[in-house]
């Protein structure tokens, strides 16, 4: 079975410039999730979203960041304009059913940004 | 807010010996928590877990314990091995601690 796909695996773009990240969550997981992995903070939660519906984006760190879910397959972290600081490991993760905190998410393999 | 931490970024044990990794929390309300490894250029994976009803989950060589009282958790593994090498990363409903770093030296 394909895990969680994210791409690009790494991105370089300079500082200004929109970034899109992307995700294919595992099929038949009602629930998506971005983190964001830095050295200082660890795994962050941006957003999380249940049957393609934005639950929680109190993580998402200021109104340059947007995350979309446009269908149960796909989902976008979106970053414009971009900024040094945002420069981190994003993951997307998936897990199965609704309501259920023992369910394990899914990772994908990140991407590693890069900010000019 | 960090309501799960992971103090120690870094731990060096030697194989064969066990490994103790701890996490504290804040939240009263968890019911679940997570222990996920992860192996650099490679997304955490799902490792072991634990209701907040018990105090102790045993899987193979990793066990966790939970300390309701002192909303802390600990991960062991026992016996250490070189392939056990990794961050691991503690969770509890969603929110992570920033990881500990194991070294297990052969």
């Amino acid at each position: 079975d394909a895990g969680v796909i994210q791409s690009p695996r790494h991105e370089v773009t300079e500082m200004g410039q929109e970034v899109t990240l992307r995700c294919k969550p595992i099929s038949g997981h009602d629930y998506l999730f971005w983190y964001r992995q830095t050295m200082m903070r660890g795994l962050e939660l941006l957003i999380y979203f249940n049957n393609n519906v934005p639950i929680d984006d109190s993580g998402m760190p200021e109104d340059r960041f947007s995350a979309k879910m446009p269908n149960a397959s796909f989902s976008t972290l979106k970053i414009q304009p971009s900024e040094p600081r945002d420069s981190a490991v994003y993951f997307c993760a998936s897990s199965p059913r609704a309501g259920d905190s023992n369910q394990p998410q899914h990772f994908g393999d990140g991407t590693r940004l890069s900010i000019l | 807010d960090q309501q799960v931490k992971q103090n120690s970024p870094s731990l060096s044990v030697q194989e064969g010996r066990i490994s103790i990794l701890n996490c504290d929390y804040t939240n009263s309300m968890f019911d679940y928590f997570l222990w996920y490894k992860k192996y650099p250029a490679e997304g955490p994976t799902f490792l072991i877990s634990i209701s907040s009803i018990k105090d102790k989950n045993e899987d193979g060589r990793f066990t966790v314990f939970l300390n309701k009282s002192a909303k802390h958790l600990s991960l062991h593994i026992v016996p250490s091995q070189p392939g056990d090498s990794a961050v691991y990363f503690c969770a509890g409903n969603m929110r992570f601690g920033a990881g500990t770093r194991l070294t297990v030296k052969p």
